[in-house]
């Protein structure tokens, strides 16, 4: 199975910050992966697909890249509305995975 | 509008089975694919399987000795029964939609949810 190592699994930003959460995947995946917002008790929300590709109706603050096998997640001029869970996805190989998490707190 | 929604016991016994069903709307289960994917508490998401527009399936080899997904298009309904069950699975499991971004498949719709408990 592609696993898929999520980094932080938890942050702390302040209004209006530039965060980046970051996900290796132990093999290549091309740019098969999302980008998921959990918030609490509220079911996961496709943010970014194929690595870099804003879903839409999802703000232009956010962003996605790849490097190599490694993927991130950026989000610029942080709002309380960004706090959640982010989990990235890999969906280039069967059983598709996901990321353990990020949590993500606005101070 | 896009609509999954999720039903079943919220408390089920230790190897007992769990049966789950995800009712569909806005779309058609022959033009969209369905997965479920659950949650631990406290913990990540974890994909189970699929039913594909086609109507066949793929399942995650680490669940796939007890899953069976099927569906009823004429209800737009999709149906998950997994035996055997432990406190393990205890979680919060969603449907979702799958589509197509060009090349890439997106899960771009979820049901809110069903909160199973295995406990005795």
């Amino acid at each position: 199975d592609i696993q898929m190592t999520q980094s932080p699994s938890s942050m702390s930003a302040s209004l209006g910050d530039t965060v980046t959460i970051n996900c290796l995947a132990s093999q290549d995946i091309g740019n098969y992966l999302s980008w998921y917002q959990q918030k609490p008790g509220k079911s996961p929300k496709l943010m970014i697909y194929g690595a870099t590709n804003l879903e839409d109706g999802v703000p232009s603050r956010f962003s996605g890249s790849r490097s190599g096998s490694d993927y991130s997640l950026t989000i610029n001029s942080l709002g309380y509305d960004d706090e959640g869970i982010y989990h990235c996805h890999q969906y280039y190989e069967y059983p598709l995975t996901f990321g353990s998490g990020t949590k993500l707190e606005i101070k | 509008q896009v609509q999954l929604k999720e039903s079943g016991p919220g408390l089920v016994q230790p190897s007992q089975t769990l049966s789950l069903t995800c009712t569909v709307s806005g779309f058609s289960l022959t033009s969209n694919s369905v997965s479920w994917v659950r949650q631990p508490p406290g913990k990540g998401l974890e994909w189970m399987g699929a039913i594909w527009s086609g109507g066949s399936t793929d399942y995650n080899s680490a669940l796939k000795s007890r899953l069976s997904i099927s569906r009823d298009t004429s209800k737009s309904q999709v149906f998950l029964k997994m035996n055997s069950l432990q406190t393990e699975d205890t979680a919060i499991y969603f449907c979702t939609r799958g589509d197509l971004r060009g090349y890439y498949y997106v899960m771009d719709a979820w049901g809110q949810g069903a909160s199973v408990t295995v406990s005795s």
